[in-house]
């Protein structure tokens, strides 16, 4: 248990479905993350937020919407996915900068069907 | 942003110590090294990190070479527990928040 929660753990959905990943951390920490891990691949990041401000934004597809509405929590909408966006999905959070590590939660697996 | 290298699988011993390099030639004076591990599918697991000296804790110890080109974690008693990949990354920093890019890691078996 690192402090940071993610839900649901596992999701089913298909392309034209909505649904919405969350993530939520009570460790005092304001900035927060969005990875994405493919089957045998690396962590790919997604999104960062640094005091509920997005400041990097890896050529994410539209398709992925993240949403902060405060530092505790974080939000991925996913609409129109497509089957190879299947992954698991990992949220972090952190203190800013200095001497300081990511914690991560333990992800969502999602399948798109 | 700086680029790490490191061997993609390694062996160890249960009992002995494992010893996993990582090269980061290009690292900046105030970029930090971090070690994190990944077991099979879950989120991923802080163990350690540095600036350039040397750091133990009670995961792991951390060398870090004096031109700071290249680091080795090092598990002192390995255990099958330890099984997992392990990332080695340069840590940026944009606008406080830390960028951590995972490379593809070092997958590391210990055998009994």
């Amino acid at each position: 248990e690192t402090g940071v929660t993610q839900t649901p753990r596992h999701l089913v959905m298909g392309m034209t479905n909505k649904k919405s990943l969350k993530c939520e951390q009570h460790l005092g920490h304001n900035a927060m993350y969005w990875y994405k891990q493919s089957a045998k691949k690396p962590l790919e990041l997604m999104f960062v937020y640094s005091l509920e401000e997005r400041v990097e934004n890896n050529s994410v597809p539209s398709r992925f919407s993240p949403e902060c509405p405060n530092s505790s929590h974080l939000f991925l909408h996913l609409h129109t996915l497509q089957p190879e966006d299947s992954a698991l999905y990992l949220c972090a959070s952190s203190h800013m900068g200095g001497n300081t590590e990511a914690f991560f939660g333990q992800g969502t697996r999602l399948t798109v069907v | 942003d700086a680029k790490t290298t490191q061997p993609p699988s390694m062996d160890c011993a249960e009992g002995r110590a494992a010893n996993l390099p990582c090269n980061h030639s290009t690292i900046s004076g105030n970029e930090y090294v971090y070690w994190y591990r990944q077991i099979h599918s879950q989120g991923p697991q802080y163990i350690i990190h540095g600036l350039k000296n040397n750091e133990t804790n009670e995961m792991a110890s951390l060398i870090i070479t004096e031109d700071r080109k290249s680091s080795t974690l090092i598990l002192p008693h390995a255990t099958l527990r330890d099984t997992a990949v392990y990332y080695c990354i340069v840590r940026v920093i944009i606008q406080g928040a830390q960028k951590l890019v995972f490379g593809q890691g070092t997958r590391l078996t210990i055998n009994p």
